[in-house]
């Protein structure tokens, strides 16, 4: 069964903690993605990457970085967490033939406290 | 990219069909119709997309109007397991998918 997994469900951290979000999907899929969500604003882009050690800038990427060093693995980095970067954090991965055929993770809900 | 208008809730019994429908009057030649759906403390899960034509799989069957400015997704025979917000995303190709606040469908006993 094909996965995207994330290190974490559920994550506490405190203001001005560097945070790392961690995701490995194994479908060798070229693309991966990183959303946030919340209630009543529904998932906004992050930041997304076509290939190994290239990044572009969702919607929203402010206060956020990324990393790509590995194929399978895309990190997603808070530089110094505040209290509203609280959310569900979501990591999704598609092939390049099929860049809108998005397979999630199960996401991870931090709290920044 | 085009924006789509569902319904914010719906009911329907399990084992009847579940008819999802999504409003997108300013759809242009280009861009796709696509269907996710989120089950509670799960991330989106893809179920279908077209262009023109109706389309029918494993999951889901897609019917667009001929003019594509609405379409309906029908789950044939709903089980609570089908219970889930359902997302109608309007997109071109190569463009990002935005997620709106989608229709959330209970699926009763």
């Amino acid at each position: 069964d094909v996965k995207v997994t994330q290190s974490s469900r559920y994550l506490v951290k405190r203001t001005g903690e560097k945070v790392f979000l961690e995701c490995v999907q194994d479908m060798d899929h070229e693309n991966m993605f990183w959303y946030r969500q919340d209630p009543g604003l529904g998932l906004r882009l992050i930041y997304f990457s076509y290939d190994v050690k290239m990044k572009e800038k969702g919607d929203i990427p402010e206060g956020y970085s990324v990393s790509r060093e590995k194929k399978e693995r895309f990190s997603l980095i808070l530089e110094s967490a505040s209290t509203n970067q609280t959310s569900m954090y979501l990591c999704a991965s598609s092939p390049r033939q099929v860049e809108e055929k998005l397979f999630f993770g199960s996401g991870t809900q931090l709290s920044v406290l | 990219d085009a924006k789509t208008t569902q319904p914010p809730s719906m009911d329907c019994a399990e084992g009847r069909a579940a008819n999802l429908p999504c409003n997108h009057s300013t759809i242009s030649g280009n861009e796709y119709v696509y269907w996710y759906r989120q089950i509670h403390s799960q991330g989106p899960q893809y179920i279908i997309h077209g262009l023109k034509n109706n389309e029918t799989n494993e999951m889901a069957s897609l019917i667009i109007t001929e003019d594509r400015k609405s379409s309906t997704l029908i789950l044939p025979h709903a089980t609570l397991r089908d219970t889930a917000v359902y997302y109608c995303i309007v997109r071109r190709h190569g463009g990002k998918l935005i997620f709106g606040q989608g229709t959330e469908l209970s699926v009763k006993p």
